[in-house]
């Protein structure tokens, strides 16, 4: 069946360092993919999505291209700040299906000042 | 911005009772989806509606659980009896389209303990 795999956090970063959050799926057909955000007593929201192979998603600095050749969708920004402390999560929606999302465990991030 | 909203943000209840989680979805989305967190774990997938019907359900959306948009803005999670294993945050999304990439725009949760 589909699923999505992301690295374990939490993660901890100095302001400023590099993130790279990995993520990979498992899916047939093709699946549109995405990465969510959850800041602290809010829901998720969006932060960026693809939709087929080699599509690259970016919004507030984040980035993430559909890899489909490694089934893999790892979100990158080139330098964090304390404000994107938060957990991530990685997910798929099926081609084939009602739009259900398939996620990831989340990845908890901490940015230290 | 339109927004998703829950209510009540945390809801405590005996196990056994039934409770009623509300969503009010955004008001020109067309397609709805609860999801549940337990504490620690992944956000699952618990049901799909649309056009008054569900059209998909997981396995964890047995008999206990039920939908219902009673009056065209609400979406409502009942659970009849439940469980302690039910105890999790409850996430309502709204949809304007299920395919092709569209935005799940979710709700704060509801978080539900049950003793």
């Amino acid at each position: 069946g589909n699923s999505v795999t992301q690295m374990e956090g939490p993660v901890t970063l100095s302001e400023e360092a590099f993130l790279t959050i990995n993520c990979t799926y498992t899916a047939t057909g093709y699946p549109s993919l995405f990465w969510y955000v959850q800041y602290p007593g809010e829901g998720l929201q969006l932060l960026l999505k693809a939709t087929k192979a080699d599509d690259k998603g970016s919004n507030k600095g984040f980035e993430a291209t559909y890899r489909k050749e490694t089934t893999s969708f790892h979100l990158e920004k080139g330098s964090v700040q304390v404000s994107d402390s938060a957990v991530y999560f990685c997910a798929l929606s099926a081609s084939s299906n009602t739009g259900k999302l398939i996620f990831g465990q989340g990845t908890t991030l901490q940015v230290k000042p | 911005e339109p927004e998703v909203t829950q209510t009540p943000s945390h809801q405590v209840t005996q196990m056994g009772q039934e409770v009623i989680l509300h969503c009010v979805p955004i008001s020109n989305h067309l397609y709805f989806y609860w999801y549940r967190q337990i504490l620690g774990q992944k956000v699952e997938f618990l049901v799909s509606f649309y056009n008054n019907e569900i059209s998909e359900k997981s396995e964890i959306f047995d008999d206990q659980f039920s939908v219902e948009r009673p009056d065209g803005s609400n979406f409502t999670l009942k659970i009849r009896s439940t469980k302690l294993e039910d105890s999790a945050m409850y996430f309502c999304a709204s949809s304007i389209q299920d395919r092709g990439g569209y935005e799940q725009y979710f709700g704060p949760g509801t978080r539900l303990t049950v003793t």
